[in-house]
């Protein structure tokens, strides 16, 4: 069985400039999760997903931060403008019951 | 806020003998916790969890071991191995939604 797909794996952009990731979560899980992960720092939620519905966004930076599941099933996070902080991995994670999440292996997003 | 925390950044073993890895947490009501396994360039990859009503549970060389008395989760590596190499999160889940992680410590195996 397929993994969590995330692409792009590395991302280089300058400050101010758009940037978008994409996740295929496994297949037949409802709930999808954004995380953002510092170095050095465990992830930190951005977004929780249950199907198309976005039920916790609590800590996603709305001025500069979007994401979308349309369909349910892929997702993409996206960033414009992009700041020198957000420099970090974006992890995407899915699950069947919110106890046990699968994780993908981020995008690496450097801005400069 | 609430947080889970970690005692140690980097542990180093040798080969062959066991790993204690340890955590702390402040939310007394989280009833659900899980370490993480993180090799480099890899999303976190789940090792064991423990339920809030158990104070051990133990799996294929590991076990956690859980006082919520003092607030502490410990993981049990036995007969460490270079592939245990990694950073170990661990996590706990709040209001049973909301997965908060710990800072992380990284443990390094030598022969």
């Amino acid at each position: 069985e397929a993994g969590v797909v995330q692409s792009p794996r590395y991302k280089i952009i300058e400050k101010k400039q758009p940037v978008a990731f994409w996740c295929n979560p496994i297949s037949g899980h409802n709930t999808l999760y954004w995380y953002r992960q510092n170095l050095g720092q465990g992830p930190e939620l951005l977004i929780r997903y249950e199907n198309e519905e976005a039920v916790d966004d609590s800590q996603l930076p709305k001025d500069r931060f979007s994401a979308e599941r349309l369909k349910g099933v892929d997702s993409t996070l996206k960033i414009q403008p992009a700041e020198l902080g957000d420099s970090a991995v974006y992890l995407c994670a899915s699950s069947l019951d919110q106890l046990l999440q699968f994780f993908g292996p981020g995008t690496r997003l450097t801005v400069l | 806020g609430e947080s889970v925390g970690l005692h140690l950044p980097t542990l180093s073993v040798q080969e062959g003998d066991n790993s204690i890895i340890n955590c702390a947490y402040s939310n007394s009501a989280s009833d659900y916790f899980i370490w993480y396994k993180q090799e480099s360039g890899k999303g976190p990859q789940f090792i064991i969890d423990i339920r809030s009503n158990m104070d051990k549970r133990q799996g294929q060389r590991v076990t956690v071991l859980l006082n919520k008395t003092v607030k502490h989760l410990s993981l049990q590596i036995a007969a460490t191995q270079p592939g245990d190499s990694a950073v170990y999160f661990c996590a706990e889940l709040y209001n049973t939604d909301k997965l908060i992680f710990g800072t992380g410590t990284r443990l390094q195996v030598f022969p």
